[in-house]
């Protein structure tokens, strides 16, 4: 069965520095997305991401926060200049086109900024 | 505003007893509705949808929620409960099957021998 993945799955990096997590979502969906999911709280909304743009974005996704597809398979999340409350996991997800279509998640990338 | 509210934060359960977690949501319009379950350190697995018809749906490893439109809520059930099915269980809905999806805060399951 298809599905999505990410790496890493585990990133330690420190306040300040810029980090970006990878995706491959599965390979004949259109529509992409970010969730985070901070320790203890509920899974969150981040962007989503259609046609080779943001489709829509939560208040949390500043302009720390970017989003690409760099080619054909891979789905990124940039944060330019992390900080302490970005530690959280970080879950891609990704749904096909039509009006019953679940969104797939990825297995996440625990992001600690220290 | 829109939302999606699991009333209970924890639930502890014997093994073999049924189960039946609470899932409220707010939305202007009917919603399409998720449960999704999450084990220790993993991601986020599907174990059922409801987009529209049958009120009853039926998912993987023995779950099934019923969409009760006057209540507003869309509640998880399993008959029985095994060991494994220990995890956090998460309600999630959204105006389509391609916009984003609203969770609830969930609600983690614990199973007892």
């Amino acid at each position: 069965e298809p599905e999505v993945t990410q790496t890493p799955s585990h990133q330690v990096t420190q306040m300040g520095q810029e980090v970006i997590l990878r995706c491959v979502p599965i390979s004949n969906h259109l529509y992409f997305y970010w969730y985070r999911q901070i320790l203890g709280q509920k899974v969150e909304f981040l962007v989503s991401f259609y046609n080779n743009e943001i489709s829509e974005k939560s208040e949390i996704f500043d302009d720390q926060f970017s989003v690409e597809r760099p080619d054909g398979s891979n789905f990124t999340l940039k944060i330019r200049s992390t900080k302490l409350e970005d530690s959280a996991m970080y879950f891609c997800a990704s749904t096909g086109t039509g009006i019953n279509y679940e969104q797939y998640f990825g297995p996440g990338t625990r992001l600690t900024v220290t | 505003a829109q939302s999606v509210t699991q009333p209970d934060i924890h639930i502890t359960v014997s093994e073999g007893a049924s189960l039946e977690l609470r899932c409220n949501y707010s939305y202007g319009a009917t919603p399409y509705l998720f449960w999704y379950v999450q084990s220790p350190g993993q991601g986020l697995q599907l174990l059922l949808k409801y987009f529209s018809g049958d009120t009853l749906v039926q998912g993987i490893k023995g779950f099934e929620a019923e969409f009760k439109r006057s209540q507003s809520s869309f509640n998880l059930r399993k008959p029985s409960v095994h060991w494994s099915d220990a995890a956090e269980y998460f309600c999630a809905g959204g105006t389509d099957s391609w916009g984003k999806l609203q969770f609830g805060a969930g609600t983690q399951v614990v199973v007892t021998p």
